[in-house]
């Protein structure tokens, strides 16, 4: 079963570091999403791409976080510099462009600002 | 999309149906609910959806009341597999539409 791919699992970074996550979505999968979810909270999004276009980036804290979709394929979240309360889950999720389809997720990168 | 609320958390005996209720009074004509769960320290899994009929799979069935105001996802025999956090969510289908999550349910199954 595809499945999406995101990298690496865990990061440990000290703050004013810049730090990258990497995520591969299922292949097809023209919608590519980045969420973050802190501790004992619902994931939140960050940024929406369709194809290699931002759909929604307004949660994004566009001082710090960038993210881009070059190829309309995989796709690189960074943080820079990082802060603490920059510790926590960043999810990538994908899905197929239609009316009814659903969002499948990685297993997400757990990211932790020292 | 409109706001969910869930009790934060339920307990349920291995091989018992779960029922998690979900409200929703502020549901529109053209938003589905969906129904993802997260198991600790993995990414949320895609469960189950529905409009206003009744919708059953292979995890779970998913019954929406007739004014679909409310909603009950059933796990028909808990396994201690099935412990996690519940969201229910509901949303608009389209493709700008996102997945609004809030604190959603969780769910403990005990021998």
């Amino acid at each position: 079963e595809a499945e999406v791919a995101q990298s690496p699992r865990y990061k440990i970074t000290e703050k004013s570091q810049a730090v990258a996550f990497w995520c591969d979505p299922i292949s097809g999968h023209a919608t590519l999403y980045w969420y973050r979810q802190i501790l004992g909270q619902g994931p939140e999004l960050l940024v929406q791409f369709q194809d290699e276009s931002v759909v929604d980036d307004s949660q994004l804290p566009k001082d710090r976080f960038s993210a881009e979709r070059l190829k309309g394929v995989d796709s690189t979240l960074k943080i820079q510099p990082a802060e603490l309360g920059d510790s926590a889950m960043y999810l990538c999720a994908s899905r197929q462009t239609g009316t009814q389809e659903t969002q499948y997720f990685g297993p997400g990168t757990r990211l932790l600002v020292l | 999309d409109a706001k969910t609320t869930q009790p934060p958390s339920m307990d349920c005996a291995e091989g018992r149906a779960a029922n998690l209720p979900c409200n929703h009074s502020t549901i529109s004509g053209n938003e589905y609910v969906y129904w993802y769960r997260q198991i600790h320290s993995q990414g949320p899994q895609y469960i189950i959806h529905g409009l206003k009929n009744n919708e059953t799979n292979e995890m779970a069935s998913l019954i929406i009341t007739e004014d679909r105001k409310s909603s009950t996802l059933i796990l028909p025999h808990a396994t201690l597999r099935d412990t996690a956090v519940y969201y229910c969510i509901v949303k608009i289908t389209g493709t700008a539409s996102k997945l609004t999550f809030g604190t959603g349910t969780r769910l403990q199954v005990t021998l």
